[in-house]
C-alpha cells in the first residue's frame, strides 16, 4: 500500500528565513511525486512535480524539492520565504494501477510566515 | 487556457436536502476526479470518471454519486445531506489515465455548508 507522511503539521518561520517542509512516502510500486499549495479559501495549486530524471526539481514561487529514493523522501525547500507564502502545503504521490491514476495526499503542513 | 472551473463556489443547504456540484475540466482533459476536504479528515478521494464511466471510487456512502458527460464535464450529487457533509469539494482534471505521471489539476472548490 502507498502512504504519505508529512512530518510537521505546522511550521512557523520568520520572513526571509529558509524553510524546509518534510515529506516521506511508502510505496511498493513506482510513484510520481507532487507538492501542492492551498492558500486560504482556495483550491489546490500545483507547486512542482517529480516524474523522472534530475532529482532536484524547481517549481513556482521559488520553491524546489529533492527526491531521495533511498530515504523515500521528497522535501520541499525555499531559501527565503515571504509573508505571501503562508498557506497549507500538501505532498502527494501518484501511481497508475488498475487502469486509473490514483493520488494519495499527506495530511498537510501549515506554513506560517511571520514578519 | 482556462483552468478547472467549479460551480457554485459557495452554498448553504439544510439537512435532508440534496445538492449538485458542477465541474468543467481543463480543455482536452478527459479524466475528472472529486475530493472532499474537511479539517478533521483532510483530503479524501470520492471518485474518478473517464469516458463517462466511473473508474474508481473512494470509501463514501451511496448518497454520494457522480456522472460525467460526453464533453468531459462532470457533476457530483449528494442526497439526504447530513451535517457532516459540510466540506470543501474539489474537482480535479487530468489527461487520459496512464502510467506517465499524469498531473492532476484542481479547481477552486465548492464550499458546502449543511445547517
Amino acid at each position: 500500500a502507498q502512504s504519505v507522511t508529512q512530518l510537521d503539521s505546522q511550521v512557523p518561520v520568520f520572513e526571509e528565513a529558509p524553510v524546509e517542509l518534510r515529506c516521506n512516502y511508502s510505496s511498493s510500486v513506482s510513484v510520481y511525486l507532487f507538492w501542492y499549495v492551498q492558500y486560504p479559501n482556495q483550491g489546490l495549486q500545483l507547486l512542482l512535480k517529480y516524474l523522472s530524471g534530475s532529482t532536484l526539481v524547481k517549481g513556482i514561487n521559488g520553491f524546489e524539492a529533492e527526491f531521495n529514493k533511498s530515504q523515500t523522501s521528497f522535501h520541499l525547500r525555499k531559501p527565503s520565504v515571504h509573508i505571501s507564502d503562508t498557506a497549507e502545503y500538501f505532498c502527494a504521490v501518484s501511481f497508475f494501477s488498475g487502469g486509473y491514476n490514483k493520488l494519495i495526499f499527506g495530511a498537510g503542513t501549515r506554513l506560517a510566515v511571520h514578519p | 487556457k482556462a483552468g478547472v472551473t467549479q460551480t457554485p463556489r459557495y452554498l448553504i443547504k439544510t439537512r435532508g436536502q440534496q445538492v449538485t456540484l458542477s465541474c468543467s475540466p481543463i480543455s482536452g482533459h478527459r479524466s475528472v476526479s472529486w475530493y472532499q476536504q474537511t479539517p478533521g479528515q483532510g483530503l479524501q478521494f470520492l471518485f474518478e470518471y473517464f469516458s463517462e464511466t466511473q473508474r474508481n471510487k473512494g470509501n463514501f456512502p451511496g448518497r454520494f454519486s457522480g456522472r460525467q458527460f460526453s464533453n468531459s464535464r462532470s457533476e457530483m450529487n449528494v442526497s439526504t445531506l447530513e451535517l457532516g457533509d459540510s466540506a470543501l469539494y474539489l474537482c480535479a482534471s487530468s489527461l487520459a489515465p496512464g502510467d506517465n505521471g499524469n498531473t492532476i489539476y484542481f479547481g477552486e472548490g465548492s464550499w458546502l455548508t449543511v445547517v
